[in-house]
């Protein structure tokens, strides 16, 4: 397909456990966005990646998250030692340019619905 | 700081009847709004931004939005409801920050919208 997509697209973990969240995005896309969305709420940013670069991680709520894009395609989000509050959707979003065009559309996918026991 | 307000949770109207969906935002600096709709298990959809210009924009499925910088608003408009326009809807809205990332959004905690038949 040419739109983003997640895996999993739901993950139940005991807490305390390591998770990890795959976004592909729209190939060639050079942004990349991850979002939390809890629930109830509109999407919180977490953080950004332009091509493998992580400009912007201010979003992450604890060093337990931990992003990466390695090879500026596809990213992954992990959460170390996961407690009950981590559960939310994930979501995953990207764009054609960088960031410094704020026209550009952000294109999300389906998310990862998180649930942490 | 950049913030967005929904003030309704929820909106219901009859099929066939005009529906709105109030959004009021705060920037520093000029705005780029923008609309998404969520189905359930779904990310989100982009349905319209404002950039620029002409300040009633129109998008996918037949719905505009009308921008209003002397209200700070951008409210999403039908002129026509359809029982399939019922989603969870999400204003949100980028702006240049000094000290913060360009390309993040930030998004309304949603409405609700009901049509019903």
């Amino acid at each position: 397909g040419a739109g983003v997509s997640q895996s999993p697209r739901y993950k139940v973990a005991k807490r305390g456990q390591d998770v990890a969240l795959r976004c592909d995005p729209i190939s060639g896309h050079v942004s990349l966005f991850w979002y939390q969305q809890a629930l109830g709420q509109g999407p919180e940013f977490l953080t950004y990646f332009q091509n493998e670069a992580q400009l912007d991680k201010s979003g992450l709520p604890s060093d337990r998250f931990f992003a990466e894009r390695p090879e500026g395609s596809v990213s992954t989000l992990k959460i170390q030692r996961t407690q009950q509050e981590d559960s939310a959707v994930y979501l995953c979003a990207s764009s054609p340019r960088t960031s410094g065009a704020l026209q550009e559309t952000q294109y999300f996918g389906p998310g990862t619905r998180l649930l942490v026991l | 700081a950049q913030s967005v307000a929904q003030p309704e949770d929820q909106v219901n109207v009859a099929e066939g009847n005009p529906l709105t969906v109030k959004c009021t935002y705060s920037v520093s600096g000029n705005p780029y709004l923008f609309w998404y709709v969520q189905y359930p298990n779904r990310g989100l959809q982009f349905l319209l931004k404002y950039i620029t210009g002409d300040n009633l924009v129109k998008g996918s499925y037949g719905f505009e939005a009308e921008f209003n910088k002397s209200q700070t608003s951008f409210h999403l408009k039908k002129p026509s409801a359809l029982v399939s326009d019922s989603a969870l809807y999400f204003c949100a809205v980028r702006a240049p920050d000094r000290g913060s990332t360009l390309g993040r959004l930030y998004f309304g905690r949603g409405t609700q919208l009901t049509v019903w038949p």
